[in-house]
């Protein structure tokens, strides 16, 4: 298994352009996440899917989206990105459950926005 | 809102020290997790605590579950160099969880 794969590792956008950032697991987990990860930082979470077709913000959504079309992808879209969008960006799944279910995540995404 | 705090934000100690760090809530959870961080990589989880005063041990990292539910700590027996990286708490809400700034530890040789 692959585990939590993430694309690209880095990227510098100018204002204003979009971007996708692309996330893949192949463990069949029903959850997914985004985060973002500021530079001395905990994660705080962007957005999350509970299963194919089902998405919902976390606690810093704006000036993103996402789709969850299949399982196994959860790509997160950058539209008119702006400096404060500058960080690393996290990918992680889990299997489904209230407690004590472990997230597994990705090896992230740098983006710098000049 | 809840609130999540983990002290101290840095630590820097010697080789062969102990140390202990926190993660404080205001709020009440059903488990709390706890990952380390290393440098240019993701999180990886190293245990979950579900039961108020459960204490679970991982070689030299004792980890505890406050007995509200509420907080939680991490203390590290003769630390090693290895230990180094940013350590982060997660109690968990419905559906997702919810990170802490995390303590970021340095052990020196």
């Amino acid at each position: 298994n692959a585990g939590v794969t993430q694309t690209p590792k880095f990227r510098i956008l100018k204002i204003g352009q979009s971007m996708t950032l692309q996330c893949a697991q192949d463990m069949n987990h029903n959850y997914m996440y985004w985060y973002r990860q500021d530079p001395g930082m905990g994660l705080k979470l962007i957005y999350y899917s509970v299963g194919a077709g089902i998405t919902d913000k976390g606690e810093v959504p704006n000036g993103y989206n996402v789709s969850r079309s299949t399982t196994e992808d959860f790509p997160l879209r950058l539209e008119l990105a702006a400096p404060s969008q500058t960080s690393v960006y996290f990918c992680a799944s889990s299997p489904p459950g209230l407690v004590g279910n472990e997230q597994f995540f990705g090896p992230g995404t740098r983006l710098t926005v000049l | 809102t809840q609130l999540l705090e983990q002290s101290p934000q840095f630590l820097s100690i010697q080789e062969g020290e102990n140390l202990t760090v926190y993660c404080n809530s205001s709020s009440v959870f059903s488990s709390l997790q706890w990952y380390r961080q290393e440098p240019g990589e993701g999180p990886v989880l190293l245990v979950t605590v579900v039961t108020g005063g459960e204490v679970k041990k991982l070689k030299r990292l004792t980890f505890q579950f406050g007995d509200a539910r509420k907080d939680s700590s991490l203390h590290i027996t003769a630390a090693q160099p290895g230990d180094t990286g940013l350590y982060l708490c997660a109690p968990r809400g419905a559906q997702k969880l919810v990170f802490g700034q995390g303590t970021r530890l340095t052990i020196n040789p």
